[in-house]
């Protein structure tokens, strides 16, 4: 069975600055794809960013960035020049296709919070 | 506008008294899924359908039902709730049935629901 573990429950970033959020998965597949979800304090699920295992070139989305590595399992988070409006709980996330059923398995979450 | 609808937002209820948590989409997606967020577990998923009358358990169905008897409506039924049925649920669906997991997982607003 696949896992994601995201072991820092919090973390605290100062704005303006950078900071990264560490996610690990486990899965025997070699196609798949990883997602990280912003979950601000209105509970809406945000996609942020997206990453196909395929593909070498890692993931950007403006000011967020992922760190893609597929040995290692490792897929991490980073967001330039925070904002207070990036204070929220980050999930990683996983999914494969070509499944029945296409669920996404999510981390533990972290919650991050930005101080001005 | 696109989106997923989930209502109620808000519900307190008693231990066994039936409740159903409705879901529906406007975008013509296939696959639709329940998860439930839990402190420090993160989203877990549980029930799916890949379409119309086709559902099955994800990770943590005991205690849940659902249906698919429309392609935009996928609610989720608690036959006799209990405390640890406390918890904040989302549906989701997607435009595929599993067939290319980058696609994104569209979210509803999520439901709080207390079971005393």
């Amino acid at each position: 069975a696949q896992t994601v573990t995201q072991s820092q429950p919090e973390m605290s970033v100062q704005e303006a600055e950078t900071v990264t959020l560490s996610c690990t998965y486990d899965t025997s597949e070699s196609d798949y794809y990883l997602f990280w979800y912003k979950q601000p304090p209105s509970r809406q699920m945000i996609l942020v960013i997206r990453q196909e295992a395929y593909k070498q070139q890692n993931a950007t989305e403006n000011r967020f960035s992922v760190n893609f590595q597929k040995a290692a399992k490792s897929f991490s988070l980073k967001i330039s020049d925070s904002q207070l409006g990036d204070a929220a709980m980050y999930f990683c996330a996983y999914r494969t296709p070509l499944r029945a059923n296409s669920k996404l398995t999510f981390g533990k979450g972290i919650t991050l919070s930005v101080r001005p | 506008e696109a989106q997923v609808t989930q209502n109620p937002r808000y519900l307190i209820t008693v231990t066994g008294k039936k409740l159903t948590v409705t879901c529906s989409q406007n975008m013509n997606h296939e696959y639709m899924s329940w998860y439930r967020q839990d402190p420090g577990l993160g989203l877990r998923q549980i029930y799916y359908s890949m379409n119309v009358e086709v559902t099955d358990k994800g990770d943590v169905p005991e205690g849940y039902k659902v249906s698919r008897k429309e392609k935009r409506n996928f609610p989720l039924i608690l036959e006799s709730p209990s405390p640890n049925q406390t918890s904040l649920y989302f549906c989701a669906s997607s435009p595929t049935g599993g067939a290319d997991g980058s696609t994104e997982a569209f979210f509803g607003q999520g439901t709080r629901l207390t079971v005393v």
